[in-house]
């Protein structure tokens, strides 16, 4: 078993939907809790980073971390073409700062 | 501010033939790392590196060896390359201190082995 799950889709929405993207992890010593974006042919760049249980906000995105749950969530609001792309969940332990631990990526597609 | 740099872009080797995936980095990061990446199978760390002289394993580093002579270089290499080593792969680097979750990566290095 991957200690990082999530659903690799693919995912096709209209442009104004709102997505879910979801992760499930095995490893309760991850503390860290990051998303990534990944156009096609390129590098992974973050997108959300949360350090333990909550929530954060930045504009159209909001990452929840269920601890309890072993469950992360990203929620993209009026999503546009431009967010077409891959999503990557990925986590962290505090004693391995860098070593990242990656689900296996979801393909999102918006259509005008 | 050129970031992580890696070359060759593309690459087709033989079974059997040996090469090195070159890495560079001009942020002064201590932290690098290999990862593959392969449909469905998301990232996969292969080796990294937490500073110049000190190297360790990731979850898959068999045919793969690293070694990382100063801050900037992190080579990998490939001992004799096979069909499953065709894959994408990226390098990555970040600070050591104040991590804020963001590994920063190279464009990456697409392989075929035949």
């Amino acid at each position: 078993q991957k200690e990082v799950e999530q659903d690799p889709g693919p995912l096709s929405v209209p442009e104004g939907a709102i997505v879910s993207l979801n992760c499930t992890y095995s490893n309760s010593a991850f503390q860290y809790f990051m998303w990534y974006r990944q156009y096609s042919r390129k590098g992974p760049e973050l997108l959300m980073y949360t350090y333990s249980s909550g929530n954060k906000e930045d504009g159209r995105f909001t990452a929840q971390v269920d601890k309890s749950s072993k469950y992360i969530s990203l929620f993209i609001r009026d999503s546009q073409p431009s967010d077409s792309a891959t999503y990557l969940c990925a986590m962290g332990r505090g004693s391995t700062l860098g070593r990242l631990y990656f689900g296996r990526g979801t393909q999102l597609t918006v259509w005008p | 501010n050129a970031g992580v740099t890696q070359t060759p872009k593309f690459q087709v080797l033989k079974t059997g033939q040996s090469m090195t995936l070159q890495c560079a980095q001009d942020m002064n990061h201590e932290y690098m790392s290999w990862y593959r990446q392969d449909p469905g199978m998301g990232l996969r760390l292969i080796h990294y590196s937490v500073g110049a002289g000190i190297t360790d394993q990731g979850e898959v580093p068999n045919g793969y060896n690293v070694s990382r002579s100063t801050t900037e270089d992190f080579p990998l290499r490939l001992l004799s390359a096979a069909p499953s080593q065709t894959s994408v792969y990226f390098c990555a680097s970040t600070k050591a201190g104040g991590f804020t979750g963001e590994l920063f990566f190279g464009e990456g290095s697409r392989l075929t082995v035949l």
